[in-house]
């Protein structure tokens, strides 16, 4: 198993420029979580989804974020217009069974910096 | 949001000693609690689990202690090995299962 694929690893964009991560969840699993790591706020769940269904996005900061998860094999956190304080570490994470996080798996991050 | 909070920020230990990891959660219903590492460079990955009706949970060279009356977790690492340098985080999961918060983490310096 691969596990959770995230891409890019890193990304460089001019503030105003659209942005779109990407995440490959691991087969099986039927919820994805997209969280944003930062020094000042640490990790902090932006959205999740089950079975392709955003649940909870109370975490997204603000409507330039959004997500989708057009099938169980693929989602995107996109943000537009960037700016430098979405300069963080994305993470994608996914679980397996409701609730149970002995299969929650993160991916291994994007690196976005916003000049 | 919930309140998920460490004691030590940074913590160095001799190789070979045993670490000590302290973490302070805020919500009384969270039920479910786990420590992630995060290494440079990559994402977090779970380390040990533990359920509220429990108070202690040992795995592989670690062992995790809730003490629900005061809300702490700590994580214990036997004979610390530099491969144990890293970031450790706990989380808990408030009142909702699926939507968990993570503490600022605690940085761990394996001395050699």
């Amino acid at each position: 198993d691969a596990g959770v694929i995230q891409s890019p690893r890193h990304e460089v964009t001019e503030m105003g420029q659209e942005v779109t991560l990407r995440c490959k969840p691991i087969s099986g699993h039927d919820y994805l979580f997209w969280y944003r790591q930062t020094m000042m706020r640490g990790l902090e769940l932006l959205i999740y989804f089950n079975n392709n269904v955003p649940i909870d996005d109370s975490g997204m900061p603000e409507d330039r974020f959004s997500a989708k998860m057009p099938n169980a094999s693929f989602s995107t956190l996109k943000i537009q217009p960037s700016e430098p304080r979405d300069s963080a570490v994305y993470f994608c994470a996914s679980s397996w069974i409701s609730g149970s996080l002995l299969g929650y798996t993160f991916g291994s991050g994007t690196r976005l910096t916003v000049v | 949001g919930e309140s998920v909070g460490l004691h030590l920020p940074t913590l160095s230990v001799q190789e070979g000693d045993n670490s000590i990891i302290n973490c302070a959660y805020s919500n009384s219903a969270s039920d479910y609690f786990i420590w992630y590492k995060q290494e440079s460079g990559k994402g977090p990955q779970f380390i040990i689990d533990i359920r509220s009706n429990m108070d202690k949970r040992q795995g592989q060279r670690v062992t995790v202690l809730l003490n629900k009356t005061v809300k702490h977790l700590s994580l214990q690492i036997a004979a610390t090995q530099p491969g144990d340098s890293a970031v450790y985080f706990c989380a808990e999961n408030g009142n909702n299962f699926n939507k968990f918060y993570f503490g600022s983490g605690t940085k761990l310096n394996v001395k050699p």
